[in-house]
């Protein structure tokens, strides 16, 4: 099991682009043909699955975040990335990171605010 | 837009015995849609139960089983413990992944 930690801004402004990056140690994001996800919960709701790349780099969105999100894989530095455009206060939530889907991050909370 | 079922609170009796179900609103589900099942606790992050509809983690704990039950995917827990109370999501693939809306499960 490989551990997973979600690092970037906690605040982000309205319209602006959320952008999150995972650092995956204890193992290399290249091996096994692994996938790697982003999944956001917002407060007191449920969980949402945002999208997924494979270490083929073939990258899915879910359909209906699919126009503003981006997942980038950098095996150089064991990282995998999340870009979310045009954020509103919709997107305010704890977005996690997962090895589909035996290892997840603790999660890390990202406000949209003025 | 596909949507994953799931009953929105249960409660079991400790030592009790109850069943979670995960319906998909494209019909019947089946071992193709490689059902998982997270548990979550207050203030934590998920952690995976189940992988491909019945599939355990080396941490899972034997009181926990993953099926496929009357077209559903289904997690049974047989001997409920008090820490079994949480938040748990299944989880399918249509191609892309979608999570059901959740169980709260009470323990009481």
């Amino acid at each position: 099991q490989v551990q997973l930690q979600e690092s970037g801004p906690g605040l982000v402004k309205p319209s602006q682009t959320l952008s999150l990056t995972c650092t995956v140690s204890g193992g290399s994001i290249s091996s096994d043909d692994s996938c790697w996800s982003w999944i956001r919960q917002p407060a007191g709701k449920g969980l949402e699955w945002i999208g997924r790349i494979c270490i083929s780099r073939i990258s899915i969105q879910n359909p209906s975040l699919r126009s503003r999100v981006t997942i980038l894989i950098d095996t150089s530095k064991n990282q995998f990335s999340l870009n979310l455009s045009s954020v509103t206060a919709a997107d305010t939530a704890v977005y996690y990171c997962a090895r589909e889907y035996d290892s997840w991050g603790q999660g890390t909370l990202v406000t949209v605010s003025s | 837009q596909t949507v994953v079922t799931q009953e929105p609170s249960l409660t079991v009796s400790p030592g009790g015995t109850v069943t979670l179900t995960c319906a998909s609103s494209t019909g019947a589900v089946t071992s193709d849609y490689y059902p998982n099942w997270f548990q979550q606790k207050p203030g934590q992050a998920p952690t995976t139960l189940i992988y491909s509809t019945n599939n355990k983690h080396s941490w899972t704990p034997a009181r926990f089983s993953g099926s496929l039950l009357g077209g559903k995917a289904a997690l049974t827990l047989s001997g409920v413990q008090p820490e079994d109370e949480a938040d748990y999501y299944c989880l399918l693939y249509y191609g892309a992944w979608v999570f059901g809306g959740g169980t709260k499960l009470t323990v009481l």
